[in-house]
Parts: C-alpha cells; structure tokens; sequence
C-alpha cells in the first residue's frame, strides 16, 4: 500500500530537549515536505526536498532542522524545541508538484512543547 | 502575510444541497491551484486542481472555477454528502517553483442530514 508514515503520532516534550519526527515513504517519490497546521494560519511549509541530499526552506524553517540521506526518509528535527513549536506536523510527498502528481500527506505528529 | 486566505472558518449546508467554498489569494504568479480535504486525524488528501490557463475543471460531484482577473477561485460540491463533512485547503503553487505550496487557512464543511 502507497503511504506515508510519521513517528511518532503524539508527543509531549519540554523546552529544550532534542527530538526528532520520522517521515518515510514507500512510493519513490523525489520531492517530500514538512508541513505546520496551526488554527487560523492553515499549512505552512517549513522544509521541503527535491531529492537526496537536496533541501530548501519553506515559509517557517526558523527552529527546525532536515536531512534527506535517502530517498524514502525526511526526518525533522526540533534541536531546542519550544513551546511555540507546539503544533500538528504533517510530511507528505510527491513525484513532483502540478500536473497529475498531487501531494500524499501523513497522518500527522501532534507535538506539545512544556 | 497569507497569499491565499479562504475567509470562511465554516460553512453548513444540507444533505442533497451545493456546498460552494471560495478562496482568494494576492499572488499574481500563482500559477496552479488545489484543494486538499482533511478528516480528523488523518493527513489531507488531494481533491481536485486547476491550472491557471483554466477557469474549469470538473470531476464527477466536484468542480473549480478560477477567475484569474479577480484572483478568485472556488470549488463546488453538487450534490453534498454526509461523507463531504471536512476541513477543505485551497493551495496554491508559485509560477517556476514546483516545490512550494501555500496553503490557506481551510474551510470546515459540515453536511446537515
């Protein structure tokens, strides 16, 4: 089955302590994306990849770190959260943007920043 | 500043009626448009797009119409079902940056039996 998955789905941290939310996908896609859903602002693009080892900014990156050393995987990581990094994160990717290839989404990564 | 602003936070329609959810947006280089649905607890998933040399694109209860003079675009869902109650994301795409998508704030659409 084509998907994408995160890890973990819920999160409750403190300020200040690394971690990292996992993104994979099983669709060889080149292009993926992080995105945070916050009430009122919709999806911002924090970080986005065309392909390995190739990362960009989106409209928010402050904060937030990626890699992209395979294909499959996008992880984000969050080196000193804080609580205003308290939000609903979603991965998704595609083959590339417009056209026929839309976006596949993940299932999102609730994380609350003490 | 959000390029793409859906100002409607809701909207409620009965069973069997039209649900017509409108989006703007200010960037003149936007040059390829989509709606994203979302359910509770779950990722968006891709509903329909509109190239920008368009002004209609249809697929089966779901067509968008874009009026590019009024930067103005808006999806129709004839008929509404109970399965149509979401929250709906109007996207755009940046003319020669395929990667970026802006994202508006979202409509949530609740379908009345």
């Amino acid at each position: 089955e084509a998907q994408v998955t995160q890890n973990p789905r819920y999160l409750i941290t403190v300020t200040g302590k690394k971690l990292t939310v996992t993104c994979s996908q099983n669709m060889n896609h080149e292009y993926m994306s992080w995105y945070r859903q916050d009430p009122g602002l919709g999806l911002r693009q924090i970080y986005y990849s065309m392909n390995v080892e190739v990362t960009d900014k989106g409209d928010v990156p402050e904060g937030y770190k990626v890699s992209r050393k395979e294909k499959r995987n996008f992880p984000l990581i969050l080196e000193s959260p804080s609580p205003n990094q308290t939000s609903l994160y979603f991965c998704a990717s595609s083959l590339r943007l417009g056209g026929t290839d839309t976006q596949y989404f993940g299932p999102g990564t609730r994380l609350t920043v003490l | 500043d959000q390029q793409v602003k859906q100002n409607s936070p809701s909207l409620s329609v009965q069973e069997g009626r039209i649900s017509i959810l409108n989006c703007d947006y200010t960037n003149s280089m936007f040059d390829y448009f989509l709606w994203y649905k979302k359910y509770p607890a779950e990722g968006p998933t891709f509903l329909i797009s509109i190239s920008s040399i368009k002004d209609k694109n249809e697929d089966g209860r779901f067509t968008v119409f874009l009026n590019k003079s009024a930067k103005h675009l808006s999806l129709h869902i004839v008929p509404s079902q109970p399965g149509d109650s979401a929250v709906y994301f109007c996207a755009a795409r940046t003319w020669g940056n395929d990667y970026k998508l802006s994202f508006g704030a979202g409509t949530t659409v609740t379908v009345r039996a």
